[in-house]
């Protein structure tokens, strides 16, 4: 089965770090691009970053940039996003996605069933 | 960045109704790389069409998806029970990706 399992949310003070997780399996890793998304509570989908198949093509929502970074392993079929300088408004619900494809250009047929993110003091 | 605007907000229909979904985008949409997803309470977002008309795998034929340019349209052609959620268009063909603000289906 294809999956993927986000990990690491929780809540944490503004300011502070977290780095999320997502552990893929069921189909051949390297082979496909990685997103994260993110969704405000009650509120709709904002793209937060990628990274292609080989770590080579990183792109970052300007929201973010500067603040998050994302790399993968692909011997441990794994992403992360490391979340630097969080504020209030990152709090939300984080989705990785696979992409149909190996670089930027393509939709996202599957989807982690997220991690929560709490920014509060 | 472009912004792709959904309309209406809300549709409120039947089942066995037929559902005519809006997204436009503010500038033409590269390739025609148009997405659009399902979302449920509760659940991640599936992906139900891209490249504007390309259903994607295990999905029903009663969606379908039309459009190219700036103007795209989610077609349902007789809504299930299970049909009632919010859709959300995303187009792919640009950096950022963007997301439409979304189509809330309900009876």
């Amino acid at each position: 089965e294809v999956q993927l399992v986000e990990s690491g949310g929780g809540l944490v003070q503004p300011g502070r770090s977290l780095r999320l997780s997502c552990a893929a399996s069921g189909f051949k890793f390297d082979d496909y691009a990685i997103h994260w998304v993110r969704q405000a509570p009650g509120k709709g989908l904002e793209w937060v970053s990628y990274i292609n198949w080989n770590s080579r093509d990183i792109l970052y929502a300007d929201s973010v940039k500067g603040r998050f970074t994302i790399s993968r392993d692909n011997a441990r079929n794994s992403v992360s996003l490391q979340m630097d300088s969080l504020g209030s408004e990152d709090t939300a619900l984080y989705y990785c996605a696979k992409g149909r494809g190996s670089s930027f250009r393509d939709s996202f047929d599957v989807w982690g069933q997220g991690t929560v993110v709490s920014v509060s003091s | 960045e472009i912004v792709l605007t959904q309309s209406p907000g809300t549709l409120s229909l039947s089942p066995g109704e037929r559902a005519t979904l809006s997204c436009r985008a503010s500038q033409n949409v590269r390739y025609n790389y148009l997405a659009w997803y399902q979302q449920k309470p509760g659940q991640a977002p599936r992906l139900l069409v891209y490249s504007a008309s390309s259903r994607a795998t295990g999905i029903p034929d009663r969606f379908s998806g039309t459009g190219s340019g700036t103007d795209f349209t989610l077609t349902i052609s007789r809504l299930a029970p299970e049909d009632f959620a919010v859709y959300y268009c995303q187009q792919y063909g640009s950096s950022p990706v963007t997301f439409g603000g979304g189509t809330k289906v309900e009876i």
